[in-house]
């Protein structure tokens, strides 16, 4: 089975201020972990992604993500958020050996207040 | 060219008439998604279609008609829908390479059912 959970419905930050959205997952073997941002009205579109290799992931805009295996988190962060950031963001978990599909969180609601 | 293009943007159906949702990607994607989500929820997974051929049906009812023409299109045909179908349609792609498993999104077809 897998399952991923994003523990916080709603996130505000100070503009300027650093960010994390957190992403906890659970799967049998080994993980593949996505995050995606979705704008009001749009569809997806994707941020990062850990498939192997370096813990330390970055992606678009200046976001990145820290694969920790013995936590079994994959945080979504900035160092310095942007009004702009403000959006719904997703974390996303497939297991590397299974034929399954993504599963996604239940979403972050991230408010960057100016 | 990283673009999922889907049309239309909006529809407003009857409960009575026939509608189609089209989904375009020119990536060489072999792997193609249909995606159901209501406001502030996760996506859900409706149809896989790998290589053409239907991989996946989660158990949708069948007023839900999925098709793929060929390796670039994807229709979903809609009969008799029920109001509580109305929703975001989202459509994606991925590259079933290990290492390039991201999915693209296309930004949805808004369907209104009245």
């Amino acid at each position: 089975a897998q399952s991923v959970a994003q523990p916080e419905d709603q996130v505000n930050v100070a503009e300027g201020n650093p960010l994390t959205v957190k992403c906890t997952y659970s799967v049998s073997g080994n993980p593949y972990l996505f995050w995606y941002v979705q704008y009001p009205n749009r569809g997806l579109q994707f941020l990062l992604k850990y498939i192997t290799g370096d813990n330390l992931v970055k992606g678009s805009y200046g976001f990145e993500a820290e694969f920790n295996k013995s936590q079994t988190s994959f945080h979504l962060k900035k160092p310095s958020a942007l009004v702009s950031d403000s959006a719904l963001y997703f974390c996303a978990v497939r297991d590397a050996g299974s034929a399954r599909q993504l599963t996604f969180g239940s979403g972050t609601q991230l408010t960057v207040l100016p | 060219d990283t673009e999922v293009t889907q049309t239309p943007k909006h529809l407003v159906m009857g409960m009575t008439n026939k509608k189609s949702l089209k989904c375009e990607q020119h990536m060489g994607h072999r792997a193609m998604y249909w995606y159901k989500q209501k406001a502030k929820k996760p996506p859900e997974l409706m149809f896989v279609y790998s290589y053409e051929k239907l991989s996946i049906n989660e158990s949708v009812p069948s007023r839900f008609s999925p098709e793929c023409p060929n390796s670039s299109l994807l229709n979903l045909h809609l009969h008799a829908l029920q109001p509580e179908d109305s929703a975001l349609y989202l459509c994606a792609s991925s590259n079933r390479r290990v290492g390039s498993t991201e999915a693209f999104f296309g930004q949805g077809t808004r369907l209104t059912v009245v």
